[in-house]
């Protein structure tokens, strides 16, 4: 039980909506990141929260968004939701000093239709 | 840019050993970090190396060699339960903290 959460764990929404995933952080972890995942392929960094500030984004466009709370607890948005944006959508956290050791949610699977 | 390249499929007997390789080409590197995903599951930790050499974790083993950027996973003793994918990752380009994580090998493990 790796203690980090997600929800929903399964979302569908229609081309041109709007969508907010959830996390909850491993206790401890100040941490976190957030990961896509296409039907066969890795995990692609998205972006990284510490201490409520984005640390890093990797290659998404500015409609993919993020918030980290002061509970570390974290949100992704994504606006103006595309086809090519279902997924599953990870949640990772970890401690700063050791974040090649990131502890993952079970992810929120997106469909967009 | 950032790279990694990784056998897509292995099969192996239970009981066997099998290495699962990972070349890469990144701008910075702190390390190279392995990740296990049953399907329908989350990634799991497995392993980490920063230096050079052979890190030993029970059945698993993780090797670097940082002149050649390469390293590997050996999985000895497998077991059924070993079937699953297994990325290889390393410290992105925006800084140590985030992961850049390959397409995965598939393991499967045969009776």
């Amino acid at each position: 039980e790796t203690g980090v959460t997600q929800s929903p764990t399964h979302l569908i929404k229609t081309r041109g909506q709007q969508v907010t995933l959830r996390c909850s952080s491993q206790s401890g972890h100040n941490t976190v990141s957030w990961y896509q995942q296409a039907l066969g392929q890795g995990p692609q960094f998205i972006f990284q929260y510490y201490r409520e500030e984005e640390n890093g984004r990797g290659n998404f466009p500015p409609r993919f968004s993020g918030l980290q709370f002061p509970n570390y607890s974290s949100e992704l948005n994504v606006n103006a939701l595309e086809l090519d944006d279902s997924a599953l959508y990870l949640c990772a956290s970890s401690s700063r000093d050791r974040a090649y050791e990131q502890y993952f949610g079970p992810g929120t699977r997106l469909t967009v239709t | 840019g950032q790279s990694l390249e990784q056998p897509s499929e292995v099969t192996a007997v239970e009981g066997a050993i099998v290495q699962i390789n990972c070349t890469y080409q990144t701008s910075g590197f702190y390390g190279l970090s392995w990740y296990q995903q049953h399907d329908g599951g989350a990634p799991t930790f497995l392993s980490y190396n920063a230096l050079d050499g052979l890190e030993e974790t029970g059945r698993f083993s993780s090797f670097l060699s940082r002149s050649d950027s390469y390293g590997y996973l050996l999985l000895q003793e497998l077991q059924m339960k070993d079937s699953a994918s297994y990325f290889c990752a390393v410290a992105g380009q925006t800084g140590a903290n985030n992961l850049f994580f390959g397409t995965g090998t598939r393991l499967t493990v045969i009776p």
